[in-house]
């Protein structure tokens, strides 16, 4: 089956501008969440969201937001950019949140450049 | 706060030889550990969990250790092959996702 889709794969953005990434997870899944991957800091998680409600937010300012639509599609905002937004954000699903048996499915991610 | 900590940014081991990534937590609360890998370009992978009232757990090549007296946990890949050179991330779950920083492994022909 597809696996989880994200897109854009690459973008550049300036200063203060905003961007939206977008996530598909596999078919059936119903968890999404979203990391932060920035050199030496690992995986930051950002937020996660089941059947359309924000479950969890990591410790992220308000510039980021999220959603989740009915056909459990996701996507990601980041308003007002900064240079230190330059990052790999990731998604991944699960069918929940994966908690109990600790399986994430993680898209390709989309490579966020802020200049 | 970095809940779950990698302290060997890399590691490089020769092939057919043991290589062993540690991962060390603060949580003592964590239910379930589990290491993921991830290839240049390419989203992580979920290589191997071990819940927290276990302390080994193995799949084929790869044993995951835990010491939770010691709050730590350490992945094993006996023999190494160059096919596992990657960056391998620990993680630990409670409301959510923790993650490490990281351990970038190379294994030589």
């Amino acid at each position: 089956k597809a696996g989880v889709t994200q897109t854009p794969r690459y973008l550049i953005k300036t200063r203060g501008q905003q961007v939206t990434l977008s996530c598909s997870p596999i078919s059936g899944h119903r968890s999404v969440s979203w990391y932060q991957q920035t050199p030496g800091q690992g995986l930051q998680f950002l937020f996660e969201y089941f059947s359309e409600t924000q479950r969890n937010k990591g410790n992220f300012p308000g510039r980021f937001s999220g959603r989740q639509f009915s056909n459990s599609r996701s996507e990601m905002n980041v308003s007002t950019l900064e240079l230190g937004d330059s990052a790999l954000y990731l998604c991944a699903s699960s069918l929940d949140f994966g908690r109990e048996t600790g399986e994430l499915f993680f898209g390709e991610g989309s490579r966020l450049t802020v200049l | 706060d970095q809940q779950v900590k990698q302290n060997s940014p890399s590691l490089s081991v020769q092939e057919g030889r043991i290589s062993i990534l540690n991962c060390d937590y603060t949580n003592s609360m964590f239910d379930y550990f589990l290491w993921y890998k991830k290839y240049p370009a390419e989203g992580p992978t979920f290589l191997i969990s071990i819940s927290s009232i276990k302390d080994k757990n193995e799949d084929g090549r790869f044993t995951v250790f835990l010491n939770k007296s010691a709050k730590h946990l350490s992945l094993h890949i006996v023999p190494s092959q160059p096919g596992d050179s990657a960056v391998y991330f620990c993680a630990a779950t409670g409301n959510q996702f923790y993650f490490g920083t990281g351990t970038s492994l190379t294994v030589i022909p």
